[in-house]
């Protein structure tokens, strides 16, 4: 019952922006988007978060397609630090979350 | 404090035995969540709970797995007669108001589960 699907992996220079895209084809109208990453077996860290706007702050911005079966998730400059996985996350009325398979992003430098 | 923290980082245990995992969440967090990373990215929500009432426990396996969360008490997550494929890493979140709020879950660092 995957509501996520997301590439594997991705490979971004540093310095250049990584984008990172999410397909969620079946989400519900009030259904939110959340992406996190994870660093080394560390516990997920909040990045941002959205409904049908797109957002920014001072990590990520998020982009979601009008009609909301995407999003991409982009880090202006990406630095080595930036290497991690990062998971699409689509937040359920019971306010469970339901996590994508995640995208490992290398930095390069 | 402002800190979902996980206790122990690492526990061992052997086939058939107990095992019972701490989590004290955020000081003001009214919801706790348990998930199970077994596969390296693959995460499985297991149990909700808003202050110490269960939330939603679609996901907990209906023998060996149980949890609480008692007022003035870290919560817990205790797996009776433990089995190999039960090795993973628990991780913990909180979050606070819902459904009045989007706010995100906070995740502590995991309890690693290993059973040999």
């Amino acid at each position: 019952d995957a509501k996520t699907t997301q590439p594997p992996s991705m490979d971004c220079a540093e310095g250049r922006a990584a984008n990172l895209p999410c397909n969620h084809s079946t989400i519900s109208g009030n259904e939110y988007v959340y992406w996190y990453r994870q660093i080394h077996s560390q516990g997920p860290q909040y990045i941002i978060h959205g409904l049908k706007n797109n957002e920014t702050n001072e990590m990520a911005s998020l982009i979601i397609t009008e009609d909301r079966k995407s999003s991409t998730l982009i880090l202006p400059h990406a630095t080595l630090r930036d290497t991690a996985v990062y998971y699409c996350i689509v937040r359920v009325e019971s306010n469970q979350f339901y996590f994508g398979t995640g995208t490992s992003l290398t930095v390069i430098p | 404090g402002e800190e979902v923290a996980q206790t122990p980082k690492h526990l061992v245990r052997g086939e058939g035995q107990k095992a019972k995992l701490y989590c004290a969440p955020i000081k003001g967090h009214s919801y706790v969540f348990w998930y199970q990373q077994v596969l390296k990215n693959e995460f499985k929500f297991l149990i909700s709970f808003q202050n110490e009432n269960v939330f939603d426990e679609t996901g907990m396996p209906k023998e060996r797995f149980s949890a609480k969360c008692l007022p003035n008490s870290p919560c817990s997550l205790e797996i009776q007669a433990t089995k190999l494929e039960d090795s993973a890493v628990y991780f913990c979140a909180s979050s606070s108001i819902w459904p009045y709020s989007n706010q995100p879950q906070h995740f502590g660092d995991g309890t690693r589960l290993s059973i040999l």
